[in-house]
């Protein structure tokens, strides 16, 4: 399964597929990208992250794609499992006069039907 | 065992008050940060700070105040002033270059009664 950037905040696959997360930063000068994944009533969990000088970096079960020239991010979960059902942000880390500060995108609702 | 705790997990806050979030980590960090979380939505920047006694405002940071007196504390009052204060709260720190990922504790629910 698949979302499309933040139109479409929800995102339902099967237990056992891939599912890909999609993710639309607004500043190109951006250098550093993070996706995290929050469980209701909890924190954000750290799950990975990619500098703008690589444009794919893999993780356990978690592949992030970036494509600078449209400004996209990507998180692909393989086998997706029941526990991976959360909300997954995309943050984008920008520079400024007063120090580094990261911009959240709205999230997405991954939902795992087993 | 290191971390961010913020207390207390639930705060109800009556009309016309002042109520104070607290925010302790112990990892050494120098940047610390607030982010408010409406129900469906993404995180939104209330205030940071990357220095003991400094902080700068975020995009939304009317109603709200903070102090940094200690480097390990960064507490966050929502005062009277925020007509709309029921949301989740959640602190976050960095070690303090650029470039790295937010440690999160994990939140504080306000409501108003």
């Amino acid at each position: 399964g698949e979302s499309v950037g933040l139109h479409l905040p929800t995102l339902s696959v099967q237990e056992g597929d891939n599912s890909i997360i999609n993710c639309a930063y607004s500043n190109s000068a951006s250098d550093y990208f993070i996706w995290y994944k929050q469980e209701s009533g909890k924190g954000p969990q750290f799950i990975i992250d990619i500098r703008s000088n690589m444009d794919k970096r893999q993780g356990q079960r978690v592949t992030v794609l970036l494509n600078k020239t449209v400004k996209h991010l990507s998180l692909q979960i393989a086998a997706t499992q029941p526990g991976d059902s959360a909300v997954y942000f995309c943050a984008e880390n920008r520079e400024e006069t007063s120090g580094s500060r990261l911009t959240f995108g709205e999230g997405t609702q991954l939902t795992v039907n087993p | 065992d290191g971390g961010i705790t913020q207390s207390p997990k639930y705060l109800f806050r009556k009309e016309g008050q002042n109520v104070t979030l607290s925010c302790e980590q112990n990892l050494n960090h120098d940047a610390m940060y607030w982010y408010r979380q409406d129900p469906g939505q993404g995180l939104r920047l209330i205030y940071y700070s990357q220095i003991v006694n400094d902080f700068q405002k975020g995009d939304i940071a009317e109603g709200y105040s903070v102090s940094r007196e200690k480097k390990e504390s960064f507490p966050l009052t929502v005062t009277s002033a925020q007509k709309n204060p029921t949301a989740f709260y959640l602190c976050a720190s960095i070690p303090g270059g650029s470039n790295e990922k937010l440690f999160f504790g994990s939140g504080t629910q306000l409501s108003v009664l």
